[in-house]
């Protein structure tokens, strides 16, 4: 079965100090897409980014970066020079293919406090 | 471009009783989910909704269900409500039916809070 874990449960860090947020994933499927979403107090999932299984190259958006390898089934998303802006919870999914639907698997979620 | 919007944000049922959720999707998706968010947890996929048809279901049981309507607003609902039920449920349409499989942005609501007494 698919599944996503994301260890870091809360982390709280100081601004401007920059924060890696943990994700392990799981899955027999050879193609997939991972997602990383943004949380904030208002609800709803802000997407962030979308990765390819078969892209295994680092990106780099502003502040955020994300290191995929596939040799350890992680995602990993890194916020440098954090700011109190950023502070939200953050998720990790995994998309499969589910009885002809696209269904996305959440790991816990990372709360992220920047404090300033 | 409008985004996602479900109505209500907020409302309280009681055991028992049965609620309706509303969505209206984002311009130009034709695909609806609907997730459960249950206070410090990940969303957990309840189904989807692809031209008007159920085409994918989670491990809900059948008191949960839902519509989608020729315009792709969508619609869930949950009878004999019970504690456990509360909890954030969250919308979110996509493209559907387009690109490869898995590969579409789901677009999410703000979501409806629903607690159960």
């Amino acid at each position: 079965a698919q599944k996503v874990t994301q260890a870091q449960t809360e982390i709280s860090v100081v601004e401007k100090e920059d924060v890696t947020l943990d994700c392990v994933y799981e899955t027999r499927d050879t193609t997939y897409y991972l997602f990383w979403y943004k949380q904030p107090p208002s609800g709803e999932l802000v997407f962030l980014i979308r990765r390819n299984s078969f892209d295994e190259q680092n990106e780099i958006s502003g502040r955020y970066s994300w290191n995929f390898q596939k040799s350890t089934s992680s995602f990993n998303f890194t916020i440098t020079a954090s700011q109190v802006v950023d502070s939200a919870v953050y998720f990790c999914a995994l998309s499969e293919s589910f009885q002809g639907a696209q269904k996305l698997v959440f790991g816990q979620g990372t709360r992220l406090t920047i404090n300033p | 471009e409008t985004g996602v919007t479900q109505s209500p944000t907020h409302l309280i049922k009681t055991r028992g009783q049965q609620v309706t959720l509303r969505c209206s999707s984002q311009s130009g998706h034709n695909t609806v989910s609907w997730y459960q968010q249950a206070l410090g947890q990940g969303p957990q996929f309840i189904f989807q909704y692809y031209r008007e048809e159920e085409n994918g279901r989670g491990n809900f049981p059948p008191r949960f269900s839902g519509l989608q309507f020729p315009n792709y607003s969508s619609e869930l609902n949950v009878n004999a409500l019970e504690l456990d039920d509360s909890a954030l449920y969250l919308c979110a349409s996509s493209p559907g039916g387009q690109g490869a499989p898995g590969a579409n942005v789901l677009t999410f609501g703000a979501g409806s809070r629903l607690t159960v007494l």
